[in-house]
């Protein structure tokens, strides 16, 4: 079963900030959150993750609360192109399985 | 470079029939993983095959099953298909398992 909680759908005008909210309190201390994006038809695209700091790559900003119970994705500039299903997964990375456990996500539409 | 690719796209299948769907991992990738993705849910672990090793196996029956090859591609075998086999399957690969994974689009399968 999947670890995290997130909003079913969420919409954003064009050329605003995205922020995408991911409750996961039952996160252990080896565990790193880790976000992915679905567009329409397509496989799930890497974004962003992280243990306890903030991270920023060029796609995103990846906010985690200091008690790490919780998790914002940051899109800064969102654009039509960010309509997608949004998914916050935690898992370790330390040996055995290193399956990703997708709950049913978040529907970001990004609207003109 | 080219990025994970499967084969075919698209198939349509008989129930009590047999299928093979095929995945090459992006070049120097020796982690692969199977998802299965029914239409509105999230992907759904399969398996994970590292180094021709399986290291993980996901909630399905034994009428999936999957391989990897020494050139780190790798087929996911499902038998006696029934019409809740239809899904989006995915497959994903990694050079460790252990970081991001990258997808691929996914080959549809429709069973009638």
């Amino acid at each position: 079963d999947a670890k995290t909680t997130q909003p079913t759908s969420m919409d954003c005008a064009e050329g605003r900030a995205a922020n995408l909210p991911c409750n996961h309190s039952t996160i252990s201390g080896n565990e790193y959150v880790y976000w992915y994006r679905q567009i329409h038809s397509q496989g799930p695209q890497y974004i962003i993750h992280g243990l306890k700091n903030n991270e920023t790559n060029e796609m995103a900003s990846l906010i985690i609360t200091e008690d790490r119970k919780s998790s914002t994705l940051i899109l800064p500039h969102a654009t039509l192109r960010d309509t997608a299903v949004y998914y916050c997964i935690v898992r370790g990375n330390q040996g055995g399985s290193e399956k990703l456990v997708f709950g049913k996500g978040t529907k970001l539409t990004v609207n003109p | 470079d080219a990025g994970v690719t499967q084969s075919p796209t698209h198939l349509i299948k008989t129930r009590g029939q047999h299928v093979t769907l095929r995945c090459s991992p992006i070049s120097g990738h020796k982690s692969v993983s199977w998802y299965q993705q029914v239409l509105g849910q999230g992907p759904q672990f399969i398996f994970q095959y590292y180094e021709k090793e399986e290291r993980g196996r996901g909630n399905f029956p034994d009428r999936f099953s999957a391989r990897q090859f020494p050139n780190y591609s790798s087929e996911l075998n499902v038998n006696a298909l029934l019409l809740g086999d239809s899904a989006l399957y995915l497959c994903a690969s990694s050079l460790t398992g252990a970081v991001g994974y990258t997808f691929g689009s996914g080959t549809r399968l429709t069973v009638v």
